[in-house]
């Protein structure tokens, strides 16, 4: 039982390329949870999916995308990216609303460079 | 809308020392809480929560947390602080819907 892992740890883009963040859960959760770490500013939702084939947007989904094609995965997208978009991203789950009271389980982060 | 904050940035302790972290928090109804810690590297793990019944809460490590509705706080402590408890520690609200919003996180250095 691996729980959430990601990939890659860590990432160097230049400004304007793409890339996918990769993120899977073995836990047979329905939700998952995409969000981005900055110094002093704690953890914000970028997007997050309640099963598969549906997602929705968090507090900061500009500059990213999202799909949730089966219940284990749940990759992010930055299409064009910014500097702007250095940070660590976290990849979360939990089995239910998270919002009422449910543990949500990370993921160890991927650390984002753009450059 | 619903908002957490913490107010120490960063808190030094010596081992074997007592530990209070602040948390606040900004909600109507009575709101899911969180502690979660974040040790070096590492993803975000689960300290303790509260949603009802007794307002002192044990978790993981020997932590604890009280939810004083008056206050609009939820304090977490430790009697006794260990080296490897030197980490980011985030205290977070869920209100009542799909999503937690979390606080700015408190950094722990603890002195040997």
């Amino acid at each position: 039982n691996a729980g959430v892992t990601q990939t890659p740890k860590f990432r160097i883009l230049k400004i304007g390329q793409s890339m996918t963040l990769q993120c899977t859960q073995d836990m047979n959760h329905n939700y998952m949870y995409w969000y981005r770490q900055d110094p002093g500013m704690g953890l914000k939702l970028i997007y997050y999916s309640v099963g598969a084939g549906i997602t929705d947007k968090g507090e900061v989904p500009n500059g990213y995308n999202v799909s949730r094609s089966t219940t284990e995965d749940f990759p992010l997208r930055l299409e064009l990216a910014a500097p702007s978009q250095t940070s660590v991203y976290f990849c979360a789950s939990s089995t239910t609303l998270a919002g009422k009271g449910e543990t949500q389980y990370f993921g160890p982060g991927t650390r984002l460079l753009v450059l | 809308a619903q908002s957490v904050t913490q107010p120490d940035i960063h808190i030094t302790v010596s081992e074997g020392a007592s530990l209070e972290l602040r948390c606040n928090y900004s909600y109507g109804a009575t709101p899911y809480l969180f502690w979660y810690v974040q040790s070096p590297g590492q993803g975000l793990q689960l300290l303790l929560k509260y949603f009802s019944g007794d307002t002192l809460v044990q978790g993981i490590k020997g932590f604890e947390a009280e939810f004083k509705r008056s206050q609009s706080s939820f304090n977490l402590r430790k009697p006794s602080v260990h080296w490897s408890d030197a980490a980011e520690y985030f205290c977070a609200v869920g209100a009542g819907d799909d999503k937690v919003i979390f606080g700015p996180g408190t950094s722990l250095s603890v002195i040997p």
